[in-house]
């Protein structure tokens, strides 16, 4: 199985701060990567498929980069909204792996 | 709109079974793979199962393999997660979720589309 790693955990920032979260994963694939967002009680929303595809309706201060064993999801400019956990995905490889995830939290 | 409501959660006592539903709308149900997330109380998500749009393929991961089926009815436009001896570790919500894309097995892209997700919970 592929392990996926998420830095930081936690992640404490202020609105308007640019946040950068990093995923590694333990073999190396192409572009099948996705991150979504999940507030408390909610389901997942996909914000980011193939590691930089901006999924239809969701803000561009969202970006993600990254191929191989390294993707980050980079937030632009942090809103109210954002405050949330995030994990990314890997469907390179059978079973589709999640990373731990993390929660970004208001400073 | 597209939309997933899933079903049949509950409290069962270990050895127990449940069928859980997740019934589709919005889209054409048929041409897409389905699959079930889980997530333990305070824990992170766990790709468990997928199925492909004509049920010619499915997926399980090892922990649940042997104990849990999928399927799905495309005339009703719902899938199924049959979970039989279950145990406290099942203990989760569970989210069916669509994949992004048409493609012709269980899986191969990122899931755009959730259900509110249904709770199931192992206890005596």
């Amino acid at each position: 199985d592929i392990q996926m790693t998420q830095s930081p955990s936690t992640l404490s920032a202020s609105v308007g701060d640019r946040v950068i979260i990093t995923c590694r994963a333990s073999q190396s694939f192409t572009r099948w990567l996705a991150w979504y967002q999940q507030k408390p009680g909610k389901a997942p929303k996909l914000l980011i498929h193939k590691a930089s595809s901006l999924e239809s309706g969701v803000p561009s201060r969202f970006s993600g980069s990254g191929s191989g064993t390294e993707f980050t999801l980079t937030i632009s400019s942090l809103q109210p909204d954002d405050f949330a956990t995030y994990y990314c995905q890997q469907y390179y490889s059978s079973p589709y792996t999640f990373g731990q995830g993390t929660k970004l939290e208001i400073k | 709109e597209v939309q997933l409501l899933e079903s049949g959660g509950g409290l069962v006592q270990p050895g127990g079974s449940l069928r859980l539903s997740c019934a589709a709308s919005g889209f054409t149900f048929r041409n897409y793979a389905m699959s079930w997330v889980r997530q333990a109380p305070g824990k992170g998500l766990e790709f468990i199962s997928g199925i492909s749009g004509s049920a010619g393929s499915t997926y399980y991961t090892d922990s649940v393999k042997v104990r849990f089926t999928i399927s799905r009815d495309n005339s009703k436009n719902t899938l199924y997660l049959q979970i039989d001896s279950l145990r406290a570790e099942d203990t989760a919500v569970y989210y069916c979720a669509k994949t992004r894309r048409v493609a012709g097995t269980w899986g191969g892209d990122a899931f755009d589309v959730w259900g509110q997700g249904t709770m199931v919970t192992v206890s005596s």
